[in-house]
């Protein structure tokens, strides 16, 4: 199986700032990324696929970039509501596999 | 609006067996497969496997096979996941999604609420 090792585990940012996470496949995934965003007791919600395609309704201060086995999600301008875990999972090989998450949290 | 509407929370003992539903809305129900996923504390995210909505045919992830049976009622537009033999390690939040693919992306893009599941004696 693929592994996705995810960076950092948690993050503190202040209102307005930019965050990057960063996420690192085991093997060359082509692209084959998606991005997940998980609220506290909610189920995760899509942001970005194909690594830097926006989702339907994903506000566009949420981006993704990278290629072969490193990946990141940027947050611009950090909004309230953005506090969530996010998640990175390849879909390039079966099974599917899951990053750890990153915890984002308001400082 | 696209809506995945899972069963409520399960208590079981272990040994035994719990069968989970997902009730599908708001769209055609087999143009699109279901995929379950399992989320702990401890082990995160792991996809157990997809049915295909329109067939019935199966994917698991081999880490699943023989605890997990993924099965449709086309009908009711519901999926169910059937879990057995179940022990302690089976305590999680499992949730259903719709998987939407294409020619180069596979990915889930409507997710059920979550039904959690609790093992203990």
């Amino acid at each position: 199986d693929i592994q996705m090792t995810q960076s950092p585990a948690s993050l503190s940012a202040s209102l307005g700032e930019t965050v990057t996470i960063e996420c690192r496949a085991s093997e060359d995934i082509y692209n084959g990324l998606a991005w997940y965003q998980q609220k506290p007791g909610k189920s995760p919600q899509l942001l970005i696929y194909n690594a830097n395609s926006l989702h339907t309704g994903v506000p566009s201060r949420f981006s993704g970039s990278g290629s072969g086995t490193q990946y990141s999600l940027k947050i611009n301008s950090l909004q309230s509501e953005d506090v969530a875990s996010y998640f990175c999972q390849q879909y390039y090989n079966y099974p599917y596999t899951f990053g750890a998450g990153t915890k984002l949290e308001l400082k | 609006q696209v809506q995945l509407q899972q069963s409520g929370a399960e208590l079981a003992k272990p040994g035994s067996s719990v069968k989970i539903s997902c009730k599908a809305s708001g769209y055609t129900f087999t143009s699109y497969y279901i995929s379950w996923i399992k989320q702990t504390t401890g082990q995160g995210l792991e996809y157990i496997g997809y049915i295909n909505t329109g067939s019935g045919g199966t994917n698991y992830n081999e880490k699943f096979k023989g605890k997990a049976t993924l099965t449709v009622d086309k009908s009711s537009s519901t999926a169910f996941m059937q879990l057995s033999s179940l022990t302690p390690d089976d305590s999680a939040v499992y949730y259903c999604a719709r998987l939407d693919y294409g020619y180069n992306y596979e990915v889930m893009d409507a997710w059920g609420q979550g039904a959690s599941v609790t093992v203990s004696s």
